[in-house]
């Protein structure tokens, strides 16, 4: 069974710093990424999305992702954070010809002036 | 509307007591899901539903929880003898292949 590693379940992080938050994925062959965001009191918001070829993905918001077949891994990463970015990232993988997205438990990012 | 709506909001019931949770997708979307969301935890996936029919409901907990999608749009998830540990937010998501749009949730309460 496919399943999603989010190891860091809080992060702060300072105004304009960078961000990379980690995400391991547990899966026989190269399933389907993505990365969802979650404001308070909010859905669920897709960042970003990779299903094939270039492995640095762009997003919005200014979020970018890698996927590193090697190290079963799906980092998000931005170069400077901004104060609304404080919400929870979810990563979720979901296998090709299975329409069931599997969620890890979550980062929540707390963003300090 | 643009995206996914889901009413209502929030809901409060007691234990024991029957609900309906109801979703609509984005227009045109022939895929809907349901997924659950229990504090602090990662939404988990419940049903999905291609067209009228439910594809894949391995999710479903027990047969407390159904879900129907009458005419291949709207659907309704449907929770019987509700119990404490039923309270969570319940997400829906629709899609046309590929990516999956939320809905902002619902929030139930089993008191």
């Amino acid at each position: 069974a496919q399943s999603v590693t989010q190891p860091d379940i809080h992060i702060t992080v300072s105004e304009g710093a960078s961000l990379e938050l980690r995400c391991n994925y547990s899966y026989g062959a190269t399933p389907y990424l993505f990365w969802y965001v979650q404001s308070p009191g909010q859905g669920l918001q897709l960042l970003l999305k990779y299903f094939s070829g270039d492995t640095l993905v762009q997003g919005i918001k200014g979020f970018e992702a890698e996927f590193k077949r090697s190290q079963s891994s799906f980092n998000l990463r931005k170069p400077s954070v901004h104060w609304s970015d404080a919400a929870e990232y979810f990563c979720a993988v979901v296998r090709f010809g299975n329409e069931k997205l599997t969620f890890g438990t979550g980062t929540r990012l707390t963003i300090i002036p | 509307g643009a995206g996914v709506s889901q009413t209502p909001s929030n809901k409060v019931t007691e234990k024991g007591k029957y609900v309906e949770l109801r979703c609509d997708p984005i227009s045109g979307h022939t895929a809907l899901y349901w997924y659950r969301q229990s504090l602090g935890q990662g939404p988990e996936f419940l049903i999905y539903f291609q067209g009228t029919g439910a594809a894949d409901d391995s999710g479903l907990p027990n047969d407390r929880f159904f879900a129907v999608r009458p005419e291949g749009s709207v659907s309704t998830l449907k929770i019987q003898r509700t119990e404490r540990g039923d309270s969570a937010v319940y997400l829906c998501a629709s899609s046309n292949g590929g990516t999956q749009y939320f809905g902002p949730g619902t929030r139930l309460l089993v008191l």
